[in-house]
């Protein structure tokens, strides 16, 4: 199994440019969530999901657009990136209704943004 | 909301115990508590449910006060492999699954 994996690992962006972050899973969880990680605040939820073709937003949704076509991907789409959005950006699946052993979130290795 | 996370940095030597915090002000369902060495992704350590239940690595032990919305992990006989940074992250209700909200992070330093 390979868990959680997210392409690409670096990425380095011009401000307007837009771009889409690839996150996949192989474990069959239902839940995936996107979080972005900044100095000193810890994880925010940009957006999630609680199964194919229902998302729904998290705290920081703005700038941001996802959709789940299927149960394993989660894309992350950055419509016009701006230098705010310099972060970086966590995926994670879960599978709470599967039981307390699989409640535990699986996070992908992180993708380092920098818009310029 | 955001929990709240205390202390923000302890420093540890190899063998001392160390608590850290997470304080809810809203009625909880869960705590997870995950570390993250620096440049890697969150790895799970514990979770602790509404009435008890929980799970989590042998080495590893936590508690959930669900009067004060309050839980604490324990580092004991701290090793160095136990450096890195601690988050708690809350579910208000099984509607949230899914829908972690972290603290801000303990950063943990265990020298020799």
């Amino acid at each position: 199994n390979a868990g959680v994996t997210q392409t690409p690992k670096f990425q380095v962006l011009k401000t307007g440019q837009s771009m889409t972050l690839q996150c996949a899973q192989d474990m069959n969880h239902e839940y995936m969530s996107w979080y972005r990680q900044d100095p000193g605040m810890g994880l925010r939820l940009i957006h999630y999901s609680v199964g194919a073709g229902i998302t729904d937003q998290g705290e920081v949704p703005n700038g941001y657009n996802v959709s789940r076509s299927t149960t394993e991907d989660f894309p992350l789409r950055l419509l016009s990136a701006a230098p705010s959005q310099t972060s970086v950006y966590f995926c994670a699946s879960s599978d709470p209704r599967q039981g307390l052993a699989n409640t535990e979130a699986f996070f992908g290795q992180g993708t380092r943004l920098t818009v310029v | 909301q955001q929990p709240v996370q205390s202390p923000q940095a302890v420093i540890l030597r190899e063998g001392e115990d160390a608590v850290i915090n997470c304080s809810s002000s809203k009625a909880l369902y869960s705590v997870h508590w995950y570390r993250q060495k620096h440049g890697e992704a969150p790895i799970f350590l514990m979770i602790l449910l509404k009435g008890g239940e929980q799970k989590g690595h042998d080495k590893i032990s936590a508690s959930f006060n669900e009067k004060k919305q309050q839980s604490s992990l324990y580092l004991t006989a701290s090793q160095l492999s136990y450096s890195g940074t601690y988050f708690c992250g809350t579910e208000m209700t099984t509607d949230s699954w899914g829908k972690l909200q972290f603290g801000a992070g303990t950063q943990v330093v265990v020298t020799p």
